[in-house]
């Protein structure tokens, strides 16, 4: 399976934007890039996910470099409730459904 | 939409015994995972169903662990002989079926100690 690479951790301050980097050199042409969060005593939540254009929802944008090797999570404006783990997915479209997690990204924001 | 529900939400018990936890999906989605969490690791997939069935189960699933989805609606995943190696979140997501891109939904998961 293709792998992702995050950054162990980061820190924002609130009500700035923050740019979460995912790296996957090894993405194949069917791979869709999914994001995930997971609140502090939570399970993982959907955040947003794309394949090769931009994509936006309220949550968040995702921008997908043009070679697809890596991608950008885009918080517009953090705030204290944004503070998690956030992953960056690799699927494979015929994948089930099954998502693989890696480690992840820790989000901090400092009030 | 009451989310997917797990129970229960934490469990301690001694090394040796058998455990059971639930899942409830929500309501008319097809397939139900199961996933394990450490501390500080992401979750690692067990297992899926598409309704009833079984689809796939990883090679971390040994064979004290068993899950059962019955009626293509709640699932339990069963441990027998715990040992302190399974301590760990245990989650449960759901997805309809309609494409192959359909988000998972997660519980809160089922938080197991085992002393």
């Amino acid at each position: 399976d293709a792998k992702t690479t995050q950054p162990n951790s980061m820190e924002s301050n609130e009500e700035e934007p923050v740019h979460l980097p995912c790296n996957h050199s090894t993405i194949s042409g069917t791979d869709y890039i999914h994001w995930y969060r997971q609140l502090p005593s939570q399970g993982p939540e959907y955040v947003i996910h794309g394949l090769t254009s931009n994509v936006n929802n309220r949550m968040a944008s995702l921008a997908i470099a043009e070679d697809r090797k890596s991608s950008t999570l885009i918080l517009h404006r953090a705030t204290l409730r944004d503070a998690a783990v956030y992953y960056c997915i690799l699927r494979l479209n015929n994948a089930g459904n099954m998502l693989t997690f890696g480690g992840g990204t820790r989000l901090m924001v400092k009030p | 939409d009451t989310g997917v529900s797990q129970d229960p939400r934490h469990k301690i018990t001694k090394r040796g015994q058998n455990v059971t936890f639930r899942c409830d999906p929500i309501s008319e989605h097809n397939r139900l995972y199961w996933y394990r969490q450490t501390l500080g690791q992401g979750p690692e997939f067990l297992t899926y169903f598409q309704n009833e069935a079984q689809l796939e189960k990883s090679r971390l699933l040994s064979d004290r662990f068993s899950a059962e989805r019955p009626k293509g609606s709640f699932s339990t995943l069963e441990i027998q002989r715990t040992e302190q190696g399974d301590s760990a979140m245990y989650l449960c997501a759901s997805s309809p079926v309609w494409t192959t891109n359909e988000k998972l939904f997660f519980g809160s998961g089922t938080q197991l100690s085992v002393l």
